[in-house]
């Protein structure tokens, strides 16, 4: 059974960093795209980031460019979400997602239970 | 980018009933890259449909999916009382986008 467990999440003030995890279980990690989605309170689904199955690829959302950094490490079957500059507007629950294939097919097969980003003063 | 618009809103069904749910896209998409998810309360996402009318695996036959070019349909048949949740169709050409989102709720 495909597991995917977020962790990381918190409250932080504007402009400061966190940095989420997802331990991937009951599959084999390196071979498939993740990706990070996620959802602002009473809101909808926003794709965050996604990475390609041996990471030497990764892709982010206009609205988290460059203050993003997604990776992945295979040997420890875990993806990753650095979040710098953080905004209010990016107080959301962050979903750790499965993608369907290596590469190129961002449709999403399995979903952690997400972990609770509040960004507040 | 290509948006997608989901109507209605809200749908307010009986359990037993029938419904349809709309998706509309402001461009074409192909066909094989529209899957609509279920989410419950608190609970992530599901996917339910992928390729416009493909079944995920479990996923009762009590939902189907059609439609092409712009316009894509998500029908639930004899609505049981766990289909009650909001639904979301998404586009999987780069770069991705969901919908906003369809609420179906007891009538």
């Amino acid at each position: 059974e495909v597991q995917l467990v977020e962790s990381g999440g918190g409250l932080v003030q504007p402009g400061g960093s966190l940095r989420l995890s997802c331990a991937a279980s009951g599959f084999t990690f390196s071979t498939y795209a993740m990706s990070w989605v996620r959802q602002a309170p009473g809101k909808g689904l926003e794709w965050v980031s996604g990475i390609t199955n041996g990471g030497g690829d990764a892709y982010y959302a206009d609205s988290v460019k460059g203050r993003f950094t997604i990776s992945r490490d295979n040997s420890k079957n875990t993806l990753y979400l650095q979040m710098n500059s953080l905004r209010v507007e990016d107080t959301a629950i962050y979903y750790c997602a499965k993608e369907t294939a290596a590469i190129g097919i961002p449709l999403f097969d399995s979903w952690g239970q997400g972990t609770v980003v509040t960004v507040s003063s | 980018e290509i948006v997608l618009t989901q109507s209605p809103g809200t749908l307010s069904l009986s359990p037993g009933e029938g419904g349809t749910l709309s998706c509309r896209a402001s461009q074409g998409v192909s066909s094989t890259y529209l899957a609509w998810y279920q989410q419950k309360p608190g609970q992530a996402p599901r996917l339910l449909i992928y390729d416009t009318s493909t079944r995920a695996t479990g996923i009762p036959d009590r939902f189907s999916g059609s439609g092409s070019g712009a316009d894509f349909t998500l029908t639930i048949s004899r609505l049981e009382p766990e289909d009650f949740a909001v639904y979301y169709c998404q586009q999987y050409h780069t770069p991705l986008t969901f919908g906003g989102g369809t609420k179906v709720e007891i009538k």
